[in-house]
């Protein structure tokens, strides 16, 4: 089945720590995206990735950083300088060869800090 | 800024009567305008778009939505609603490089 693959599910922080949280796609997409969810706020961009090697800040990048080494992957890791980090993250992708294409997501990770 | 609203928080519908999820944007030039849904602790999943041409959307599980220039309304219908349909939908726009970006999202709840 092709699709895109978070892991894991549910993730523990203590604080000062980082965490990386897992994406992995096998729909041969170029663009990959990462949101953030809270209640009530809708989604907000992260980081997004349009092609191997290159990625962009989002709307709310600082605490987060990413890399994008392969096509099919594209981590996220939440650093210790993100204040509140509790949320759920939704990685995404893209055909980016087709115009204004929908985007296809993963089944979430969420963090908590305890 | 350019945004997309939903008014409302929560919207409950008796299963069998017309569902309407509403929103309403504000974006230069010509919007692409998109619907997803999503099931709790779940990813969203996409239920249709609109880029340009017929007003008239229709999407997946019988749902559609019609786009309003004049009203810059892109809500969300469905004629007659299932329990299955309860879940929080979002409206979103296409702001470049297929950047979305999200309304706040409405519940809807669907009572049997």
């Amino acid at each position: 089945d092709g699709g895109i693959t978070q892991s894991p599910k549910y993730l523990f922080r203590k604080e000062g720590q980082n965490v990386t949280l897992s994406c992995e796609q096998n729909l041969n997409h170029d663009a990959m995206y990462w949101y953030r969810q809270d209640p009530g706020q809708g989604l907000r961009l992260i980081y997004y990735s349009q092609i191997v090697n290159d990625f962009q800040k989002g709307d709310i990048a600082e605490g987060y950083s990413v890399s994008r080494e392969k096509k099919e992957s594209f981590p996220l890791t939440v650093t210790s300088a993100q204040k509140n980090p509790t949320a759920f993250y939704l990685c995404a992708s893209i055909n980016s060869r087709s115009m204004n294409t929908e985007a296809f997501f993963g089944q979430g990770t969420r963090l908590t800090v305890v | 800024a350019q945004s997309v609203a939903q008014p409302e928080d929560q919207v409950n519908v008796a299963e069998g009567n017309p569902l309407t999820v509403k929103c309403t944007y504000s974006v230069s030039g010509n919007p692409y305008l998109f619907w997803y849904v999503q099931y709790p602790n779940r990813g969203l999943q996409f239920l249709l778009k609109y880029i340009t041409g017929d007003n008239l959307v229709k999407g997946s599980y019988g749902f559609e939505a019609e786009f309003n220039k004049s009203q810059t309304s892109f809500h969300l219908k469905k004629p007659s609603a299932l329990v299955s349909d309860s879940a929080l939908y979002f409206c979103a726009f296409n702001y470049g490089n297929n950047r979305l970006a999200f309304g706040k999202g409405n519940q809807v709840v669907v009572i049997p």
